[in-house]
């Protein structure tokens, strides 16, 4: 069946430009999770969703980072006015269950973010 | 924050040898996984351990909860097996059901060759 799925897979903005990315969860997934991967680093928690109601946003670095599920299925993650250190690999993340742990996190493809 | 660190960090070994990825971390845990990440950044979990040893076909992960040190290990390696592996640890802030505390490692990059 259909995995986690992400657009755009690849995405250059100028520093200064707003970008969304996307992730589409598995269908009836409860859960979405978003992680930043830096070059070279593991993966840092950005967000958690359950359903639309996003119950924690403690990993986002800073208030240019916005992230939404409206109708608890797709979401997007937005950051505006991209800075350079915002480039990394964008890694989306559903569940079945509401308590999720890592193993029971399905992960889509990522979006590579590159800030020139 | 949990300190989570990995060796090594890049790993080139032959087609059949075995193989020993290791991660240390620092603040006590509820539970430590190891993820295989291939090319392209698709994650897939390989085991969650709390305690002991737990082995899947060629893959084998061991924990030591007093020494807080975690070891994977790969028997008769492929070069199927070359990706990232990381290791990430949980430790329990709260039950929010959210990302639980967890801290990932940086990843040891391995290749096998044919």
């Amino acid at each position: 069946g259909a995995g986690v799925s992400q657009s755009p897979r690849y995405k250059v903005a100028k520093r200064g430009q707003d970008v969304a990315l996307r992730c589409d969860p598995i269908s009836g997934h409860v859960s979405l999770f978003w992680y930043q991967q830096a070059l070279g680093q593991g993966p840092e928690f950005l967000t958690y969703f359950q359903n639309e109601a996003q119950l924690d946003k403690s990993g986002l670095p800073s208030d240019r980072f916005f992230a939404e599920r409206p109708e608890g299925s797709v979401s997007t993650l937005k950051i505006q006015r991209t800075q350079q250190e915002d480039s990394a690999v964008y890694l989306c993340a559903s569940s079945p269950k509401r308590v999720a742990g890592l193993y029971e996190q399905y992960f889509g493809p990522g979006t590579r973010l590159t800030v020139t | 924050k949990n300190e989570v660190e990995q060796s090594p960090q890049n790993l080139t070994a032959q087609e059949g040898e075995f193989i020993t990825i290791n991660c240390s971390y620092s603040v006590g845990i509820s539970a430590l996984h190891w993820l295989q990440q291939h090319p392209g950044g698709g994650i897939v979990s390989l085991f969650m351990l709390s305690s002991g040893k737990k082995k899947h076909g060629r893959l084998i992960a061991t924990i030591n909860i007093q020494e807080k040190h975690s070891s994977l290990h790969i028997t008769a390696s492929h070069p199927r097996d070359s990706a990232v592996y990381i290791c990430a640890v949980r430790t329990p802030l709260y039950s929010g059901g959210g990302a639980d505390g967890l801290t990932f490692g940086k990843g040891t990059h391995l290749i096998i060759q044919p």
